[in-house]
């Protein structure tokens, strides 16, 4: 079973641009979380997807979004992109509901610089 | 809210040795716990969670840890470490109903032959 794929792997951006990461979860897995880990603030939670509906956000500005498709890939997109963007994105998946559920399996992640 | 303390930033160890990597978290309600590890550049693997039962959990390559409600404390052990266990490991734990993690600082082991 492939796991967590998550695209590109390493971005160079400019500051102002915007940027959009993408995640294919573990088939069969409907539940997409995003995290931003930094060597300042470590690993922080950034919003959870479930069947297309955002049901979980962290305290970041407006300007971090996602969304979730029907086949569960999610993408997210920081627009307006300051130097403290810079940091390595993971993206997890989980399987079930609830308590049931399984636990997080992590992409390789996505490492964004912005200059 | 949730938060994780993990109580050492740095872990050097020679090869061979035993290693415990302390964690503590805040909440009194129920918990999901685990420990993930992290490679230069990569994302993290699952070593070992705690989800019910048992309190003394094992993992993978030789790691093990024990959930201690009172202390709310799930320290981690190896009894003896390699070179490849060079990694940064985190702490993190939910509640039942939410899918959100919240992580440790996390600790950085070094291990030295």
């Amino acid at each position: 079973k492939a796991g967590v794929t998550q695209t590109p792997r390493y971005l160079i951006k400019t500051r102002g641009q915007q940027v959009t990461l993408s995640c294919s979860p573990i088939s069969g897995h409907r539940s997409v979380s995003w995290y931003q880990q930094t060597p300042g603030q470590g690993l922080q939670f950034l919003f959870e997807y479930f069947s297309e509906t955002q049901r979980n956000k962290g305290n970041f500005p407006g300007r971090f979004s996602g969304r979730q498709f029907s086949n569960s890939r999610s993408e997210m997109n920081v627009s307006t992109l300051e130097l403290g963007d810079s940091a390595l994105y993971l993206c997890a998946s989980s399987f079930g509901e609830g308590r049931l559920r399984t636990e997080a399996f992590f992409g390789q992640g996505t490492r964004l610089t912005v200059v | 809210a949730q938060s994780v303390t993990q109580l050492d930033s740095q872990v050097p160890v020679f090869e061979e040795a035993p290693v415990e990597l302390r964690c503590n978290y805040s909440s009194s309600v129920s918990v999901y716990l685990f420990w993930y590890v992290q490679y230069p550049n990569q994302g993290l693997q699952l070593l070992l969670k705690y989800l019910s039962g048992s309190t003394l959990v094992k993992g993978i390559n030789g790691f093990e840890a024990e959930f201690n409600k009172s202390q709310t404390s799930f320290h981690l052990r190896k009894p003896s470490v390699h070179i490849s266990d060079t990694a940064e490991y985190f702490c993190a734990v939910s509640d039942w109903d939410d899918y959100k993690l919240s992580f440790g600082a996390g600790t950085t082991v070094t291990v030295r032959a």
